[in-house]
């Protein structure tokens, strides 16, 4: 089956530093990816969808200077928390399809950012 | 605007029980319904993916049905096992202006030995 990796799992960082997380489908390209966060004992929130080659487009509320998102190519799409603050701490879970937002989305297994 | 509700939010019972997670959704214009599970730190096992146009799924020990107009679909676990502890999530995929899964609160189960 179709298999989307995140790396890396987990992270710790100083406050105001960036933290980059990637997300890789690793046997099939994903026209578009997603990206959601999970806060403790709470359910996913999508924060941003992105499509291979264009910009992203981001949810309400959800800040696209501090969430960067790159999708360059069919198989790699970034996350970079900058100046990451300890309420970013969170679990981001990026998920990936082979065509438009309809199509099935595999799950990658997540990051937990922690920033002290 | 859409919004997932899952009860209960947590359940505990003993191996060898079926048992049935409930999920709403407030708006019936969806795609579709997925369960996932997830487990403590990890991230989401699709279980079962029911089109809109569908009643139910079956897979092994494990049954969706989908309701549209009522908003409301249902996860059933029969003959629960310890291996199935874990936390369950519904997510509709809305076609309310953008495509996007909408979450729910999830249930956490727990089965015990």
């Amino acid at each position: 089956g179709a298999v989307v990796s995140q790396h890396p799992s987990w992270v710790i960082c100083k406050s105001g530093t960036s933290v980059k997380i990637e997300c890789r489908s690793l046997d099939f390209q994903a026209t578009t990816m997603f990206w959601y966060r999970q806060f403790p004992k709470q359910s996913l929130m999508l924060m941003a969808t992105s499509n291979e080659g264009s910009k992203a487009t981001y949810e309400q509320g959800v800040e696209k200077d501090k969430f960067l998102i790159n999708h360059a190519s069919l198989t790699l799409s970034t996350l970079t928390v900058t100046s990451a603050h300890p309420e970013d701490s969170s679990f981001y879970i990026c998920s990936a399809s082979w065509g438009v937002s309809t199509d099935t989305q595999y799950f990658g297994p997540g990051t937990r950012l922690t920033v002290l | 605007k859409q919004e997932v509700t899952q009860i209960p939010a947590a359940l505990s019972v003993p191996e060898g029980e079926n048992l049935v997670l409930n999920c709403s959704f407030t708006d019936s214009a969806i795609y579709n319904l997925q369960w996932f599970r997830q487990d403590p730190g990890k991230g989401l096992t699709s279980l079962l993916l029911i089109q809109s146009s569908q009643r139910e799924q079956t897979s092994g020990r494990l049954n969706a049905s989908l309701d549209k107009s009522s908003g409301r679909s249902t996860l059933y676990i029969a003959a629960s096992q310890p291996g199935d502890s874990a936390t369950y999530l519904c997510a509709a995929l809305t076609t309310s202006g953008t495509y996007k899964y909408i979450f729910g609160t999830g249930t956490r189960l727990k089965v015990l030995a």
